[in-house]
């Protein structure tokens, strides 16, 4: 089955220390997202690429960064992970044929714990 | 500042019963909406969509209203059912070029009691 996989599914990490949360996908999809959500909170987009053009949401962490190195992979480098950035870290693609109206699809988060 | 709000965290529900659950936006600029469905351990799967030139979508037993003057949009479910027990985002959008934003709301948690 076609799907979006993160790994790990949790990740544990201690303040400060760098850490990278991987994403993979088998749809082809061109677009790739990465969401955190926080406890009973709204997942929040990061950032996405369409192909390799990256696009940053205005209120995004420098703390945080981003790597596409090809279609199939994502990841989420956090530079220096502070305990506020504990969060479920989901990512999701899209075709991108339809902008908005491309459906969706998230893996299944990857849970950060920062001590 | 939330720009879409899901006032009822939970709803619980009979078996055989609609479930109504709720989402209002304030920003006028929305224009396409969207509900997520997410069972524990899993992500966010798509359910259902409307446009906002639509007041009504439906798909099988998922229907969602649209009341634009109001800004509120809900998804009805009937007959609910234990399996349909879950999360549902509700999720908004403006057209753009190159947007690809979608707004979440908090979220709503549906127990469907059997």
């Amino acid at each position: 089955d076609a799907m979006v996989i993160q790994n790990p599914r949790y990740q544990v990490t201690q303040f400060g220390k760098p850490v990278t949360l991987s994403c993979s996908q088998t749809l082809n999809h061109n677009v790739m997202y990465w969401y955190q959500q926080k406890s009973s909170q709204a997942p929040k987009l990061l950032f996405h690429y369409y192909d390799k053009d990256f696009n940053n949401e205005a209120d995004t962490p420098d703390n945080f960064q981003s790597r596409r190195p090809n279609t199939s992979f994502c990841f989420l480098d956090i530079r220096s992970p502070g305990l506020g950035d504990a969060a479920m870290y989901l990512c999701a693609t899209s075709d991108g044929t339809s902008g908005l109206r491309d459906e969706q699809f998230f893996g299944p988060g990857t849970r950060l714990t920062v001590l | 500042d939330q720009q879409v709000k899901q006032n009822s965290p939970s709803l619980s529900v009979q078996e055989g019963r609609i479930s109504i659950l709720n989402c209002d936006y304030t920003n006028s600029m929305f224009d396409y909406f969207l509900w997520y469905k997410k069972y524990p351990a899993e992500g966010p799967t798509f359910l259902i969509s409307i446009s906002s030139i639509k007041d009504k979508n439906e798909d099988g037993r998922f229907t969602v209203f649209l009341n634009k003057s109001a800004k509120h949009l809900s998804l009805h479910i009937v007959p609910s059912q234990p399996g349909d027990s879950a999360v549902y985002f509700c999720a908004a959008s403006a057209s753009g070029a190159g947007s690809y934003q979608l707004t979440f709301g908090k979220g709503t948690k549906l127990s469907v009691i059997p």
